[in-house]
């Protein structure tokens, strides 16, 4: 069974970092084919996709925040952590991770997200 | 890159069919995807590569993809249909994921 889960903080200041756990069991991530994504949601608003890591450590992000963002790998060969500097209360939301399966076993690419975390919720403000 | 359009909004009776678009230019070239979300919880999978249902979700969702729009359809919609629902495909030019900006899906 697939599960994912992310921690972090509950409550940042304006210009201070965030970093985010997610940490996930039932893969691998060194599977060739694994892909972890991350994903926020601002209150009533809709889902924004911020970026993800390969099982090759090929990494990708959101155009309008990959200056802020950084994807890595966690101590524990089970996590992945994301960091986003420079935190404004307009970042205030719900912060997913959720896996895809980018190559298919029969080798076909794929593109969505089958498994997604319960998410974190990360308030920011002073 | 690609702006998803959907509508904000969609109601439908008990028994009869939802239907929301998701709209971009050539869309149909692309595999979209859909998500539900329930008030609370996080978004599940109903729809991928624009019609293939994953386990577990039933046959009464069903999408579709073709010219400028792709759609999800909901037949016998049901009080536990309620969510909102997300489309999604992947910009390959710019290697980023896009999502639509979400249609909350009313049960009269």
């Amino acid at each position: 069974q697939v599960t994912l889960k992310e921690s972090g903080p509950v409550l940042v200041k304006p210009t201070q970092t965030l970093t985010l756990t997610c940490s996930f069991s039932g893969f691998s991530l060194t599977t060739r084919g694994m892909r972890l994504n991350w994903v926020r949601q601002p209150p009533g608003k809709a889902l924004e996709w911020l970026g993800r890591i390969d099982w090759d450590g090929d990494k990708s992000y959101s155009t309008s925040l990959k200056t802020r963002l950084t994807i890595s790998r966690g101590t524990s060969k089970n996590e992945v952590v994301l960091t986003m500097t420079n935190m404004d209360p307009v970042d205030t939301a719900t912060y997913y991770c959720a896996r895809t399966v980018a190559i298919a076993p029969g080798g076909a690419f794929q593109y969505y997200m089958d498994v997604w975390g319960k998410g974190t919720t990360v308030t920011v403000s002073s | 890159s690609y702006v998803l359009t959907q509508p904000p909004s969609v109601s439908v009776a008990p028994g009869q069919t939802a239907t929301i678009a998701c709209g971009e230019n050539f869309i149909g070239g692309r595999r979209v995807h859909w998500y539900r979300q329930k008030s609370g919880q996080a978004p599940v999978l109903v729809v991928h590569d624009d019609r293939d249902r994953p386990s577990g979700i039933p046959e009464r969702f069903s999408g579709s993809n073709s010219g400028n729009m792709a759609t999800l359809a909901i037949s016998r919609v049901e009080a536990g249909d309620e969510a909102d629902y997300y489309c999604q495909l992947w910009d390959g030019g710019s290697d980023v994921v896009v999502f639509g900006g979400g249609t909350r899906l009313t049960v009269l």
